[in-house]
């Protein structure tokens, strides 16, 4: 069975320090896609970034960063210089054939940037 | 491109009474999904349209839920009677295309039973 495990519940920063969110995920499958999405107050889930298991590539956007390590089954978001809008509730998500490309998401990070 | 809408934003209803969503997805994307949100969780899958057709509903409760699709376009979701376990906020999504596909998600009903 697929599982994503995000431990840390809540997070909170001073404005401007890095902050990274762990995610480790399980599954069975070789070939499997991985996600970030971002929660604000507003509700909506708005995609952050997709990997596919065959790219361990790590990825920079502007200040976010990933580290994919299929090692140690771990896909770590970090956030350089973060800013008060950063503050949300960060989810990591699995898809694969093994849960019929169902996206499962992990329990989430909130994240508190502080002035 | 408008996002997904749904509504209503927000819903209070006494336990056993029925209630209804709706999502309208993005335009051109013909897969819609329905998820539910507990709090301190992240969403669960609660049934896939591919078109018009439900795919994926093997998590959804049938005795009490149902939804809909017609024209391949609209969603609703209800459930009836309601029960206060279903307190909870209820997100549509959709995609274009299938397996993988990024999905973009509207802002969500929050469901309260009292």
């Amino acid at each position: 069975a697929q599982k994503v495990t995000q431990a840390q519940t809540e997070i909170s920063v001073v404005e401007k320090e890095d902050v990274t969110l762990d995610c480790v995920y399980e599954t069975r499958d070789t070939t499997y896609y991985l996600f970030w999405y971002k929660q604000p107050p507003s509700g909506e889930l708005v995609f952050l970034i997709r990997r596919n298991s065959f790219d361990e590539q790590n990825e920079i956007s502007g200040r976010y960063s990933w580290n994919f390590q299929k090692s140690t089954s771990s896909f770590n978001f970090t956030i350089t210089a973060s800013q008060v809008v950063d503050s949300a509730v960060y989810f990591c998500a699995l898809s694969g054939m093994d849960s019929s490309y169902k996206l499962i998401f992990g329990s989430g990070t909130r994240l508190l940037v502080r002035p | 491109e408008a996002g997904v809408v749904q509504s209503p934003r927000y819903k209070i209803i006494e336990k056993k009474q029925p209630v209804a969503f709706w999502c309208n997805p993005i335009s051109g994307h013909n897969t819609l999904y329905w998820y539910r949100q507990n709090l301190g969780q992240g969403p669960e899958l609660l049934i896939r349209y591919e078109n018009e057709e439900a795919v994926d509903d093997s998590q959804l409760p049938k005795d009490r839920f149902s939804a809909e699709r017609l024209k391949g376009v609209d969603s609703t979701l209800k459930i009836q009677p309601a029960e206060l376990g279903d307190s909870a906020v209820y997100l549509c999504a959709s995609s274009f295309g299938t397996d993988n596909s990024p999905l973009h998600f509207g802002n969500g009903t929050r469901l309260t039973v009292t």
